[in-house]
């Protein structure tokens, strides 16, 4: 089972909106509403922003979203902060002997 | 309050072995599946594999099995993962993680920080 892809760096100023992708295979991101995002401060564990593809858990500012479509998955960071500055990782359930794949990783960066 | 506790950074010699562990606090420990997740010092995140505290079912990604072992005990709450030869490629930093059958993973522990070098 191979990472989902995602970009290596996204950048934005604060206040901008910013999406970052994440591509995988109709056997995963494609196939299935599991697909969730993850944030990552650096020397931290990671914490999840998006669950099944749009929800948001609760403490998790309205700023973050969630979307598909087909094989592609998206989150959009609005109204940028200086605090969202992290690594951000998708993930999704396959149809694999893997249950479970996570994204290449992005690196978000706040101009 | 829901927590995944892991127990403390290890520094071991290759071929040594070591198990570290995962406490699940704040909620039915039988209830939800435990994973393991690598990360290797400055890479993304692995899934290795998985753990039903309830009957002890496991399943393991490809990369991972028959290198490591996962295992729990539901009378104290605990997850373990370990490893009876480890390798230099092991050092990593190591979480757990909680979830139901399907992601997502949304609780997970503060990380054990692997180091093997002679």
């Amino acid at each position: 089972q191979s990472a989902l892809t995602q970009p290596a760096s996204v950048s934005g100023s604060p206040g901008q909106s910013i999406t970052i992708s994440c591509t995988g295979t109709s056997s995963d991101v494609g196939g299935y509403n599991y697909v969730s995002w993850y944030q990552q401060h650096p020397g931290k564990a990671p914490k999840l922003m998006i669950s099944d593809v749009s929800n948001r858990p609760s403490g998790v500012p309205d700023r973050f979203s969630g979307s598909k479509s087909g094989n592609t998955a998206s989150l959009t960071i609005s109204g940028l902060q200086a605090e969202d500055e992290a690594d951000y990782y998708c993930s999704s359930y396959t149809s694999s002997s893997t249950p479970y794949v996570f994204g290449t990783g992005t690196k978000v960066t706040v101009l | 309050e829901v927590q995944l506790v892991q127990s403390g950074a290890e520094v071991k010699k290759p071929g040594e072995s070591l198990r570290i562990s995962c406490k699940g606090s704040g909620y039915s420990f039988t209830s939800y599946w435990i994973s393991w997740v690598r990360q290797m010092p400055g890479k993304g995140l692995e899934w290795m594999g998985r753990i039903d505290p309830s009957d002890s079912y496991t399943n393991y990604s490809p990369s991972f099995q028959g290198h490591v072992t996962i295992s729990a005990d539901k009378s104290i709450t605990t997850a373990y993962l370990q490893w009876s030869s480890l390798k230099a490629s092991d050092t990593a930093m190591y979480y757990c993680a909680r979830h139901s059958g399907y992601p997502p993973f949304d609780y997970w522990g503060q990380g054990t920080l692997v180091t093997v070098s002679s």
